[in-house]
């Protein structure tokens, strides 16, 4: 099946720090989305983007499909951005679930 | 947006018992529902594909009869832990696909914490 790799698996950073985390994908995809899950558990959805680039305040995602690669940018990283960033991938075989890649955990110190 | 909404939130029950829990999507049709697993500081494992009308299909190594997955409509899938022992404690959070603006996106349940004492 198709495997997605994500760099780097850990990362601290200075308030007011940027970041950019890699999402890796070893095959087509119809769909990728990124996820930040928070301490309690919740799932929340960043960005739908197979392809292309889009902007959500401090936070930017570029996926080039064509080399398989998605990129998230967290600019002037706050405290709350803590928790860990998935990366999940839809297979372009159908009505198939996502295939999540392991994650960054993103730690902001004050 | 569209919303999944996930119950219980948190749940303990004694080993040997059985543990439901239910996946909702409130504004949308779900033909399809996953549920997934995750253990601490792992990634999200797919469990298995629910279907509304059908039976469930399982990723390898899930067992059927431990985990029961029933879509009984549209809107509501449930996960059925059954004869629970310690080793089931875990995160299972579901998903569903709906389609939306631009594009076909997965939206998640807010997840379920099972602890098995």
């Amino acid at each position: 099946g198709i495997q997605v790799e994500q760099s780097p698996p850990d990362l601290i950073l200075q308030e007011g720090a940027n970041s950019t985390l890699r999402c890796n994908f070893s095959d087509s995809v119809n769909n990728l989305q990124w996820f930040h899950q928070n301490p309690w558990g919740q799932l929340i959805n960043l960005f739908y983007i197979p392809s292309g680039t889009k902007q959500n305040g401090r936070l930017s995602a570029t996926t080039v499909a064509t080399e398989r690669y998605s990129l998230l940018y967290i600019s002037s990283s706050q405290t709350t951005d803590s928790g860990v960033y998935f990366c999940a991938v839809e297979p372009r075989s159908g009505n198939t679930p996502l295939v999540f890649g392991k994650g960054t955990r993103l730690s902001v110190i004050a | 947006g569209a919303v999944v909404s996930q119950h219980p939130s948190r749940v303990i029950c004694k080993s040997g018992t059985s543990v439901k829990i239910e996946c909702r999507s409130l504004d949308f049709q779900a033909t399809t529902m996953f549920w997934y697993r995750q253990f601490p500081k792992q990634s999200l494992m797919l469990m298995a594909t629910s279907n509304e009308g059908s039976k469930a299909t399982y990723e390898q190594g899930v067992e059927k009869d431990k985990f029961l997955i029933n879509h009984a409509s549209l809107t509501l899938s449930t996960l059925t832990v059954t004869s629970a022992h310690p080793e089931d404690s875990s995160f299972y959070i579901c998903s569903a696909r709906t389609r939306m603006g631009s594009g076909n996106t997965i939206y998640f349940g807010e997840g379920s914490w099972l602890t098995v004492v």
